[in-house]
């Protein structure tokens, strides 16, 4: 089945100390999106890739970084996470025509000690 | 300021019942809304979509309403089970650039009792 990957389901990094969290999609999809989620909040979007063509929220932090190397992979880069980026981050795709859906993976759970 | 909001209260219902959530937006005109649901610990699925000048949209037990004057979604679910049991978002297009880029509602929880 096409789908939307997420490695790792959970992750726990340092205060501090660099982690980075990997998507990968079937889907074949020329659009994926970073969210961070808190508790019983709204997903917040952080930025996207069509293809190559990087687009960055306005209000996220510098501390977020992307990489894209294929259309197939996306990773998040935290450089140096704080207390407040424990969060769910939900990686997702869309095509480009059609519908407009995304489709989501399930999720990587960072805790920050 | 733009908003988009949900009733952050539970809505607890009995089986068989219609559940209606109510999504509210502000300073947007987004060309499309669309209701996703989220399981605790897992990602969004989606629901379906609206466009502006649908004022309603079926899937099965699920329908969409769009108010473009009220500036808000209202999502029913009929003959509710406790398997509806979910956090439910709805998300609209900012038209502020980007590739089917969605801004998010917080979500209502919706809890279905036997």
């Amino acid at each position: 089945d096409a789908m939307v990957i997420q490695n790792p389901r959970y992750q726990v990094t340092q205060f501090g100390k660099p982690v980075t969290l990997s998507c990968s999609q079937t889907l074949n999809h020329n659009v994926m999106y970073w969210y961070q989620q808190k508790s019983s909040q709204a997903p917040k979007l952080l930025f996207h890739y069509y293809d190559k063509d990087f687009n960055n929220e306005a209000d996220t932090p510098d501390n977020f970084q992307s990489r894209r190397p294929n259309t197939s992979f996306c990773f998040l880069d935290i450089r140096s996470p704080g207390l407040g980026d424990a969060a769910m981050y939900l990686c997702a795709t869309s095509a480009t025509s059609g519908r407009n859906e995304q489709f989501f993976g399930p999720g990587t759970r960072l805790t920050v000690l | 300021s733009q908003k988009i909001e949900q009733n952050s209260e539970a809505l607890n219902i009995q089986e068989g019942k219609t559940a209606t959530l109510t999504c509210n937006y502000t300073n947007y005109s987004p060309a499309y809304l669309q209701w996703y649901r989220q399981d605790p610990g897992r990602g969004p699925v989606f629901l379906l979509l609206i466009r502006e000048n649908e004022k309603e949209k079926r899937k099965e037990r699920l329908k969409v309403t769009f108010d473009t004057t009220l500036k808000q979604s209202l999502f029913h679910i009929t003959a509710s089970q406790p398997a509806d049991s979910a956090t439910y978002l709805c998300a609209l297009d900012p038209l502020s650039g980007g590739y089917n880029k969605l801004i998010f509602g917080a979500g209502t929880r919706l809890a279905v009792h036997p």
